[in-house]
């Protein structure tokens, strides 16, 4: 079990940029979340998949975003014409079944200037 | 809908003294509940869950939580607090319902703690 990675660890870009992270999940778990965390407050759900299927996606994933785990495995997601309100700590966490002990990982932070 | 309320922003302790921290949640449903914590730069860690059974929760390092459901809160405490407690705390609720949704956090509790 290596647990929960994401990549970029950091990530600075220019406002109106595309960026994409990557997560990869502890590997026997079928249920992927992401979520946002900003200065000074718990994180905040953005989407979910279970295996390749994307089921939820909060009402806080503009059009700009978007979620893909494609084959079930890890997943990525990506930020069109970032803006500066998109600076945030973006988590992935995973977890195998429907008692919802999520694993997270250690964070992608964006910043744009 | 559900939510979660921390009581507090920031708690400051001595070092060997109680640590508390309070939780009151929101749900339409039988709840399952989470204290996680979080370390400067870090991801989140899980604590203590409690799903359903007995209503004191033991978790790692010490930790316990007692579910409430007459008060609605699920309380974290520690008997004495060390130096390496110190971080950010972040109580969460999720729905029993069969449902997907993600887990609903409070704004966290940051501990300090006083040597």
């Amino acid at each position: 079990d290596t647990g929960v990675s994401q990549d970029p660890r950091h990530k600075i870009t220019k406002r109106g940029q595309n960026v994409t992270f990557r997560c990869d999940p502890i590997s026997e778990h079928n249920r992927l979340y992401w979520y946002r965390q900003t200065l000074g407050q718990g994180p905040e759900f953005l989407t979910y998949f279970q295996n390749e299927a994307q089921l939820e996606k909060s009402r806080l994933l503009s059009d700009r975003f978007s979620a893909e785990r494609p084959k079930g495995s890890f997943s990525t997601l990506e930020i069109q014409r970032t803006e500066q309100g998109d600076s945030a700590m973006y988590l992935c966490a995973s977890c195998l079944g429907p008692y919802y002990e999520q694993y997270f990982g250690p964070g992608t932070r964006l910043t744009v200037t | 809908a559900q939510s979660v309320t921390q009581l507090g922003s920031h708690v400051s302790v001595s070092e060997g003294a109680l640590v508390l921290l309070r939780c009151n949640y929101s749900s339409s449903v039988p709840p399952y509940l989470f204290w996680y914590v979080q370390y400067p730069n870090q991801g989140l860690q899980l604590l203590l869950k409690y799903t359903t059974g007995a209503t004191l929760v033991k978790g790692i390092n010490g930790f316990e939580a007692e579910f409430k459901k007459s008060e609605t809160s699920f309380h974290l405490t520690k008997p004495s607090a060390h130096m390496s407690d110190a971080a950010e705390y972040f109580c969460a609720v999720a729905s029993s319902g069969g449902g997907a949704d993600g887990l609903t956090f409070g704004k966290g509790t940051h501990l300090i703690i006083q040597p």
